[in-house]
């Protein structure tokens, strides 16, 4: 079956635009994940959704991260007025339930953001 | 201290040999464990979970220690295929909600 899609696969923009960057989950998982990877680090939190529902923004960076999900499906992730250090790879993960439980997550093959 | 630390490596092995990774977290809150494997430029996958018991998957062996706080994953008889970066991970309970953390990854290579 398919597997989680995002889009676009790379982004270039300049500093201070808006970008929208797009998750589609597989089919039925009720849980949905967003990370971001710098170069040559490890996956940073961002947020995490339960249906439609994210409990703790916490993990956002700033307040000019936001994400939402509707229809406990595709989410969006958006970034506002953008800065360079926000040039990372962006990572879409679900799951068939939620961190509660063993529950593995699988991973679209991200969105490459390159801030100019 | 960061809350999920590994080894970054990397570990240069021959084909056939043992490797065995650690992994420490700081969080007593945290719930489950795993192990994820991601090869470059590409996206994480899980490899193993990790239970209280431990638990063997092949050549492939996890194990847990709630009151050290740490996370192994052995390797045997490696192959040049499991040349990746081995990636801790643990979720995490939370007043709201929960949060999953990565570690950074452990390099291998494993070369012929």
């Amino acid at each position: 079956g398919a597997g989680v899609s995002q889009s676009p696969s790379n982004k270039v923009t300049e500093k201070g635009k808006d970008v929208e960057l797009r998750c589609d989950p597989i089919s039925g998982h009720t849980a949905l994940y967003w990370y971001r990877q710098s170069l040559g680090q490890g996956l940073e939190f961002l947020i995490y959704f339960q249906g439609n529902s994210a409990p703790d923004k916490s993990g956002l960076p700033s307040d000019r991260f936001s994400a939402e999900r509707t229809g406990g499906s595709v989410s969006t992730l958006t970034i506002q007025r953008t800065q360079q250090e926000d040039s990372a790879v962006y990572l879409c993960a679900s799951s068939l339930e939620g961190l509660a439980d063993y529950n593995e997550q699988f991973f679209g093959p991200g969105t490459r953001l390159t801030v100019l | 201290r960061k809350e999920v630390e590994q080894d970054p490596g990397p570990f240069n092995v021959p084909e056939g040999a043992t490797v065995a990774f650690n992994c420490t977290y700081s969080n007593s809150a945290s719930q489950s464990f795993f192990w994820y494997r991601q090869d470059c430029r590409k996206e994480p996958k899980l490899l193993m979970s990790v239970y209280s018991s431990g638990n063997e998957d092949g050549r492939f062996t996890a194990q847990l220690n709630r009151a050290s706080q740490y996370i192994s994953l052995l390797i045997r008889d490696s192959k040049l295929s499991d040349s990746a970066t081995y990636l801790c991970v643990v979720n995490l309970v939370k007043i709201g909600g929960f949060k999953t953390i990565f570690g950074a990854g452990t390099r291998l290579f494993v070369k012929a």
